[in-house]
Parts: C-alpha cells; sequence; structure tokens
C-alpha cells in the first residue's frame, strides 16, 4: 500500500477539468515538494509538474499543480483524449530517507 | 541529446541475481545523481534507491538494503544496479531516472526506456 493516496481512477469529458488528489503526510507532503508524472501505456514516466506547481518546458499550460498542507493536487484543464492515461504523485519521505510514489490515477477521457 | 539508456529484457531463475545497465549520454555524468524505480506489471511506481555518480555513494529503500548493489562506471558514463536473490515477485520493468536538483524539485526528468526482468522456474 502506498504512502501517498491517490484516487485509482477519474475521468471527464473533453474540454472539461479534471482534478487528481494526493495526500500524504507531516513527513512526505507536509515537508517535501510533490512533483507528478504522466506514463502513457508501455512507456516510462514522463515528469509533468516539479516542485508542486512547475512546469518543464514543452509540458503544456493546460496541466497544473498545487499543495496544500499534506495534500496536493494535479489538475488538468481543457481535457483531449490524449490526456487518457495513468498519473503519479511522488515526494521524498524523511522518515523512510527515500521517494514514495502514489499509487496512480487511471484518467479516462468520456 | 540527454538520454538514458538501458540494458535489454531477460529472463532469470529465482535465487539468481539480475544486473541491470543504465548509460547515460548527452550531458555531465557526474553532475547529476540517478534514482533506480521498479514496476511491477500493473502496479505502481516503486523506489528502490539512489546513487551520487560522482563518488558511488549510495542509498537504497529498506526493502532492498542487503539485496540491490548499485554502482557506477564513470569510464562509460554507465550506471548499474544488481538485484540479488530474485523472487518471483522480483518480476518487474526496472528504471533509472537522473535526479534534478532541489532547486528544482528534486525530480526525475529524464528516464531509461526500462528493463523487463521476469523470475521464472
Amino acid at each position: 500500500q502506498s504512502v501517498l493516496t491517490q484516487p485509482p481512477s477519474a475521468s471527464g469529458t473533453p474540454g472539461q477539468r479534471v482534478t487528481i488528489s494526493c495526500s500524504g503526510s507531516s513527513s512526505n507532503i507536509g515537508a517535501n515538494v510533490v512533483n507528478w508524472y504522466q506514463q502513457l501505456p508501455g512507456t516510462a514516466p514522463k515528469l509533468l509538474i516539479y516542485s508542486n506547481s512547475q512546469r518543464p518546458s514543452g509540458v503544456p499550460d493546460r496541466f497544473s499543480g498545487s499543495k496544500s498542507g499534506t495534500s496536493a493536487s494535479l489538475a488538468i484543464s481543457g481535457l483531449q483524449s490524449e490526456d487518457e492515461t495513468d498519473y503519479y504523485c511522488a515526494a521524498w519521505d524523511d522518515s523512510l530517507s527515500g521517494v514514495i510514489f502514489g499509487g496512480g490515477t487511471k484518467l479516462t477521457v468520456l | 541529446q540527454v538520454q538514458l539508456v538501458q540494458s535489454g529484457a531477460g529472463v532469470k531463475k529465482p535465487g539468481a541475481s539480475v544486473k541491470v545497465s543504465c548509460k547515460a549520454s548527452g550531458y555531465s555524468f557526474i553532475n547529476y545523481y540517478i534514482y533506480w524505480v521498479r514496476q511491477a506489471p500493473g502496479q505502481g511506481l516503486e523506489w528502490m534507491g539512489l546513487i551520487n555518480p560522482s563518488d558511488g555513494g549510495t542509498s537504497s529503500a529498506q526493502k532492498f538494503q542487503g539485496r540491490v548493489t548499485m554502482t557506477r562506471d564513470t569510464s562509460t558514463s554507465t550506471l548499474y544496479m544488481e538485484v540479488g536473490s530474485l523472487r518471483s515477485d522480483d518480476t518487474a520493468v526496472y528504471y533509472c531516472a537522473r535526479l534534478l536538483p532541489a532547486a528544482r524539485g528534486s525530480a526525475l526528468d529524464i528516464w531509461g526506456q526500462g528493463t523487463l526482468v521476469t523470475v521464472s522456474s
């Protein structure tokens, strides 16, 4: 069981805005930044958001991240069919002295 | 371009060991830590450990301590991770990934393509 909790699934229609939550504790999200990864089927994860809310070059501004206390969220606006894939949050955990990932959320575009 | 290229897939018997390689190119090898992450079939991502290519220092997740060895060869800019005493639940895709500095969130910005290791008798 993952230390960071994500909903296993989320869905939305094209053009809609969806959010994916990531819940942790004071030793991980509460103390460190959150990063988000997108993983297309059969491929390696891709960095989507770093330092809670920053987008790497090339990531559309439809993707945004936020953090409050021990929780973080990934928001995707203007949902597109190609957004249908898996998303993972991650943060360093001071108690475990290691990186922990959320269990992943499978996003479906209806 | 900046990339990490991993060794090919393999099948191992229970109790054996496997050594996965990860060749870095396109950037200063010693300036970025490398993480190792695995993903069992249909499952999520699991951090295994990290290595500092500059001095070879390592740190691994508690569950892998004593069973995982991470090394590097600076002459070829290649990282290695060896997993011993393989079990069936070690069947997974193993990834190496480059760690950005803390100023950029300690995020993993470049990933290898993954190496599928299947443990089966």
